[in-house]
C-alpha cells in the first residue's frame, strides 16, 4: 500500500539552526509529494510540493528534493525562525480509481526557541 | 475568497448524541473530504466526495456519515457520538485532477470532545 514515514519529534531547536525533517514513502505509482504546516490553532497549508524525481520545491527558506531512487523526501532549512514553530507533515497524492488519494505522515511538531 | 469554512470550531457532545459537521468551500472544487487528526496518528481519511451525489469510505469510515447534495457542501454526521470520535476534524478540498499539483485546501477545524 501507500505510506508515509517521517521523524515525529517532537524537536526543539535554538533560533538560526539548520532543520532536518526526514520523510521517506511507499508508493505503487508515481506520486506528487508535499510538505504542509500546521500553526497552533489552525489549520494545515501547503508549504511546499513536488511532482516528479528531481524536482525541488522551496518557499519560506523551506526545501525538499524528490528522490525517487531513495524514495525520500527530505525538507531542510538553513536557519530557523521562532515563528517557525508548528507541526510539519510530510505527504503523498496519487491519482487511482477515479480520484486523488492524499496520505499523510503522523506529523512532527517543531518548537524554535529564541 | 472564503476557502473551506467549517463549523462549528469547538463543539461538546455526550455519548450517544448525534451532531453534523459542516464543511463548505467556495472555490468549485470537485473533490472534498474529512479526516481526523489524532495525536501520533497524524491525519486519517474518513470519507471523500469526488462530486455531488458521488460518496465514498476512507480509512477510518464506522460512526461516520456523509453526503454531496452540492458541490459546496460536504457536511459530516455522527449518529451516535462516541468517546472514541474526540479528536480534531479537517476538512480539505481539490480540483479532483490537479490535486496533486496545486495541493489541498484546508479549514481550520472542528475540535469535538465526546464525553
Amino acid at each position: 500500500g501507500n505510506s508515509v514515514t517521517q521523524m515525529e519529534g517532537p524537536v526543539t531547536l535554538s533560533e538560526e539552526a539548520f532543520l532536518t525533517i526526514n520523510c521517506t514513502y511507499t508508493a505503487t505509482g508515481y506520486p506528487s509529494l508535499f510538505w504542509y504546516v500546521q500553526y497552533p490553532g489552525e489549520g494545515l497549508q501547503l508549504l511546499l510540493k513536488a511532482t516528479k524525481a528531481d524536482d525541488k520545491g522551496s518557499n519560506k527558506g523551506f526545501e525538499a528534493t524528490y528522490r525517487k531512487e531513495t524514495t525520500s523526501f527530505h525538507l531542510e532549512k538553513g536557519s530557523v525562525q521562532v515563528s517557525d514553530s508548528a507541526v510539519y507533515f510530510c505527504a503523498l497524492s496519487l491519482f487511482q480509481g477515479g480520484s486523488e488519494k492524499l496520505v499523510f505522515g503522523k506529523g512532527m511538531k517543531l518548537t524554535v526557541n529564541p | 475568497n472564503a476557502g473551506v469554512t467549517q463549523t462549528p470550531k469547538f463543539q461538546v457532545l455526550k455519548t450517544g448524541q448525534s451532531m453534523t459537521l459542516q464543511c463548505a468551500q467556495d472555490m468549485n472544487h470537485e473533490y472534498m473530504s474529512w479526516y481526523r487528526q489524532d495525536p501520533g496518528m497524524g491525519l486519517r481519511l474518513i470519507h471523500y466526495s469526488v462530486g455531488a451525489g458521488i460518496t465514498d469510505q476512507g480509512e477510518v469510515p464506522n460512526g461516520y456519515n456523509v453526503s454531496r447534495s452540492t458541490t459546496e457542501d460536504f457536511p459530516l454526521r455522527l449518529l451516535s457520538a462516541a468517546p472514541s470520535q474526540t479528536s480534531v476534524y479537517f476538512c480539505a478540498s481539490s480540483y479532483l485532477r490537479t490535486g496533486g499539483t496545486y495541493g489541498y485546501t484546508f479549514g481550520s477545524g472542528t475540535r469535538l470532545t465526546v464525553v
